[in-house]
Formats: structure tokens, sequence, C-alpha cells
């Protein structure tokens, strides 16, 4: 168990809706990352916050949104979704979000559309 | 842009056996951070081991070592003793050290490792 905590764990919905992942970081850990994996695209970096704030992104797309809230948990916000969309979401966190730390990973939000 | 690739899809070896995980990259930057994440079916990403570019060194971590070659920018995995636990998907992945690019992992498309009994 990493601590990382993700839900749901499985998602099933339709084309055209809108679904919010949420990450509850290790306790302590300011950082917290957003990634995707899919058979197409592999394992991709979506979005970085570190203390409720945006510091890096990645090859995320305008439909997709995230926030870092006061208490560190993290939500990402899917909408307008396509049968493309359907991967498995990864959350991460770390302590300071450097190269020093060590990022763990969530078990993962599975979501499928359908 | 930095690029990590695997080019062996799929690996098998025998239990006790080692096996040797291959990874290059490519970056033009000389402040950065190497991985191995493991990927058992659970799916859970698991951190095998970390080095840093700026350490000749290479990092161990029990049974399993890398051999960073920093000028082919080679980051290979070597597991040792390998055991059935070990079967999984493998990444290797590449993180730049400063800058916006913090916690950025660029991950490769990753080996599955097969260990045989």
């Amino acid at each position: 168990d990493s601590g990382v905590t993700q839900t749901p764990k499985h998602l099933i919905t339709a084309t055209g809706q809108r679904v919010t992942l949420r990450c509850s970081p290790r306790s302590g850990d300011l950082s917290v990352y957003w990634y995707q994996q899919s058979l197409d695209q592999g394992l991709q970096f979506l979005i970085q916050y570190y203390n409720g704030e945006e510091r890096a992104k990645g090859n995320i797309l305008e439909r997709f949104s995230a926030q870092q809230f006061p208490d560190l948990h993290s939500e990402l916000n899917l909408s307008s979704l396509e049968l493309g969309d359907s991967a498995l979401y990864f959350c991460a966190s770390s302590v300071l979000g450097t190269g020093l730390d060590t990022i763990y990973f969530g078990e993962g939000s599975w979501l499928t559309v359908v | 842009a930095q690029t990590v690739t695997q080019s062996q899809p799929e690996m098998s070896v025998q239990e006790a056996e080692t096996v040797t995980l291959s990874c290059t990259y490519d970056t033009s930057e000389n402040n950065y951070y190497l991985f191995w994440y493991k990927q058992p079916p659970s799916r859970q990403m698991i951190l095998v081991i970390r080095q840093e570019a700026y350490k000749q060194q290479n990092a161990t971590e029990n049974r399993f070592s890398v051999n960073f070659q920093k000028a082919a920018k080679s980051f290979s995995l070597k597991i040792s003793d390998s055991q059935l636990g070990d079967t999984a998907m493998y990444f290797c992945a590449f993180m730049l050290g400063g800058g916006t690019s913090y916690g950025k992992l660029t991950f490769g498309q990753g080996t599955i490792l097969t260990v045989h009994p």
C-alpha cells in the first residue's frame, strides 16, 4: 500500500458525460501528479500540483481539468468524454515534487467510456 | 523533448536466473534522474530503483541493479536470482532535474517480464 488513495477504483460512463476522479496523497506529501495509462499512448504525464498551485502540465486535453484543494487532496475532472478517454488514471504524490523525491503511485481509477 | 525507449516488448527468465532489461533515453540536458518502475498484474506502479545522473556509481537495491552509461544514454536493469513475484511489466522512466519539469516522469513503452518456475 503506497498510501495514495484513489476513488473510484472503477467507473463506467457514457460518451459525452463528465466524471470526477479523486485522490488523497500520502500524509505529508505536498505534490500531486496525474498520469494516464492507455493501450494507445502508454503512460503519460497529465499535470502536477504543488501545495495547491499548478506546477507542470503535460499532455492534458482541454476537456480535462484538475485542482488541488487546501487539504491537499486533488480531483481530476474529465468532461465530454470520448471512447478514447478509456484508460487507467493514476494519481501519485511526493513530498516536494522534485527529482530528489520518490513518487508514490495510487492503485489507479479504471475509466471505461461506452 | 525527452524520449525513453525500451526495445524489448517481452522477456522471460527461469526462476533463480539473471535477466537484464534494456532502456535508452534521449536528452540534451545534464541534470536528470532515471527510474525503473514495476507494474504487476494488480496494476500498482511500484518504484524499483532510481539513479541520479550526476552519480557515477550504479544504483543497487537488493537483487536489482542498474548499468548506467551516461555517454551512451543507456540505463539497463539487472534482476538477479529472479523470483516468481518479479513477473510484471517494467517501465523505464526519465525526469529532468529542474525548472517546471520537476516531477514529470517520461515513461518508456514497458517490457513484460515473465519468470518461469
